[in-house]
Order: structure tokens, then sequence, then C-alpha cells
């Protein structure tokens, strides 16, 4: 079965400082993996993914991910934060087969100036 | 709309009552997922339409949720005889067809009394 798991309730980072938000999966077949990013009483809005090619994936608001196929691992980079950033990360894997997508339980990331 | 549209934004019922959500997805998305929210946690799956294909229902935790989508158009989730437990932020999602990145709506706040 596909799962991912985010290790981390929360995340802390002081403005301007890298970020780091960690991801692993497990999957049976290919991973197909995705961010998405949730501000509050808002739904969930999309960043990036990984499907195939390159390990460093840019998605939107300068955000990045690191596919890392040794250590089943997709963790979501910023070279620099801003407290505009803070908000509730989602990582996401594709089920190949049925095209279901599970969610992991969440990072808040708070950003502080 | 340009994007998905969920209704309504907030909905407070009594224990026992019936409930409908509304999703307009997005014009010209084959594929629509519901999920639920619970406070503090992450995403549920519960159903998920794409195009005239048998729906996948895998994810309904009990026979009084059910699901259904005219055409390529708007869907309702309706709850039956509603439960405390049932208190949740209900989710919709659509994308141009599965498997793709999911535009989410706001969602609709359930509060069961």
């Amino acid at each position: 079965a596909q799962s991912v798991a985010q290790p981390e309730d929360q995340v802390n980072v002081a403005e301007g400082n890298p970020l780091t938000v960690k991801c692993t999966y497990s999957v049976s077949g290919n991973p197909y993996l995705f961010w998405y990013v949730q501000y509050p009483n808002r739904g969930l809005q999309f960043l990036l993914k990984y499907i195939t090619g390159d390990n460093l994936v840019k998605g939107s608001y300068g955000f990045e991910a690191e596919f890392n196929k040794s250590q089943t691992s997709f963790h979501l980079k910023k070279p620099s934060a801003l407290v505009s950033d803070s908000a509730l990360y989602f990582c996401a894997v594709r089920d190949d087969n049925f095209n279901k997508f599970y969610f992991g339980s969440g990072t808040k990331l708070n950003v502080k100036p | 709309g340009a994007g998905v549209s969920q209704s309504p934004s907030n909905k407070v019922t009594e224990k026992g009552k019936d409930v409908e959500l509304r999703c307009d997805p997005i014009s010209g998305h084959t594929a629509l997922y519901w999920y639920r929210q619970r406070l503090g946690q992450g995403l549920e799956f519960l159903i998920y339409f794409q195009g005239n294909s048998a729906p996948d229902k895998s994810g309904l935790p009990s026979d009084r949720f059910s699901a259904e989508r005219t055409g390529e158009s708007v869907s309702t989730l309706t709850i039956q005889r509603t439960q405390q437990e049932d208190s949740a932020v209900y989710l919709c999602a659509s994308s141009s067809r599965g498997g793709q990145p999911q535009h989410f709506g706001d969602g609709t706040r359930l509060s069961i009394l």
C-alpha cells in the first residue's frame, strides 16, 4: 500500500534561514510525489510534483524538493524562509493504479521574524 | 468561477439531521475527489469520480455517507443521520484528469451539535 510519513508536526525557522520539511514515502511501484500548502481556513494549494526526471524539483513560491530514491524521501526545501511561508504543508503520494492520493499528516511551518 | 467552489462554507446542524454539501469543480476537470479533514489532522480520502466511470467509494466511512456527480459537473456529498464524529472540514478537489495535481476548494466546515 502507498503511504507517506511526515515525522515532524512542527518546524520552526527564522526568517531568512533555509527551511526543510521532511517527507518519507512507501510505494509498491514508481513514486509519484506531491507537496501542497494549506493556509488557515483555505483549501490546499499545489506546490510541486515529482513524476520522473531530475531529482531536484522546483515549484511555486521559491520552493523545491529533493527526491532521494535510496532514502525514500522527498523533502521540501527553500533557501530563504519568509514569514508568509508560515502554513501547513502536506506531502502526498499517488497510487498509480487507481489515481488516488494518500496525504501525510501535515507539518506546521512557523517562520519567525 | 476560476476555482473549485464549495457550499456552504459553514454548516451547523443537530445530531441526527441529514446534510448535503456541494462542490462545483473547475470547468473541464474530469476528476473530482472528496476528503475529510478533522481538526489538526491530515486529509482522509472519501470518494473519487473520474468521468463516467464508476466512482471509487472505498474511503466512505459508513453507509451514512454517499456522493453523486452529474457527468463532469457538480458533486454533492450527503451525510445522513449525522453524528458528532462527523464534525470536520470536508474538502473537494478537481483535476484535469485522474492523477494530476488537484485544485482544492476552501472546504465546508461541518459542526454537529
